[in-house]
């Protein structure tokens, strides 16, 4: 299994352009995540999914969108590049929740993505 | 919104020292769970605890569940240069499907 994969590993975005952070894991996990990651700093939870077809909010969505058509794919799609959105991208899969228990997080190797 | 806040933000030490990191929040957590971070990788998970005042070993490390529930330690017997990274705890609660994750102690440990 290669795990979680992330396209691309680096980008240099200007003001105003769009683009997508490519997520892809193949351990057939429902749940799927994106962070982001500012320099020094923890992980700020951007969307989830639960599964296939379902999508919902985490801590900072605002200039970013999701997708789930597939169990294995993820993408996040930003509209209109800001400097704010200088970040490092984290993607992550985790199985099915057993409730009570906390499950493993298995990230990608992050997109560094910088926006001038 | 549940906050995780960890102490200290960073820690220097030299090699064969004793250190402890702490994870505390006012919420209660189904579970809490501590990765260690290398700088250009994605984080990589060390240990779950679930109950309160759980404690687990892992070589050097021990980790300890609060007993609310609320937060955790890290304590590292000996530090070593390879102990060197960002260590983040991240708090799942049960009703959602989403962890919240800590801003992290970022360890150096110099030979």
């Amino acid at each position: 299994n290669a795990g979680v994969t992330q396209t691309p590993k680096f980008r240099i975005l200007k003001i105003g352009q769009s683009m997508t952070l490519q997520c892809t894991q193949d351990m057939n996990h429902n749940y799927m995540y994106w962070y982001r990651q500012d320099p020094g700093m923890g992980l700020k939870l951007i969307y989830y999914s639960v599964g296939a077809g379902i999508t919902d909010k985490g801590e900072v969505p605002n200039g970013y969108n999701v997708s789930r058509s597939t169990t294995e794919d993820f993408p996040l799609r930003l509209e209109l590049a800001a400097p704010s959105q200088t970040s490092v991208y984290f993607c992550a899969s985790s199985q099915s929740r057993i409730p009570g228990l906390g499950e493993t997080q298995y990230f990608g190797p992050g997109t560094r993505l910088l926006v001038l | 919104t549940q906050l995780l806040e960890q102490s200290p933000q960073f820690l220097s030490i030299q090699e064969g020292e004793n250190l402890t990191v702490y994870c505390n929040s006012s919420s209660v957590f189904s579970s809490l769970q501590w990765y260690r971070q290398e700088p250009g990788e994605g984080p990589v998970l060390l240990v779950t605890v679930v109950t309160g005042g759980e404690v687990k070993k892992l070589k050097r490390l021990t980790f300890q569940f609060g007993d609310a529930r609320k937060d955790s330690s890290l304590h590292i017997t000996a530090a070593q240069p390879g102990d060197t990274g960002l260590y983040l705890c991240a708090g799942k609660d049960t009703n959602a499907g989403k962890s919240t994750f800590g801003d992290g102690t970022t360890l150096t440990v110099k030979p």
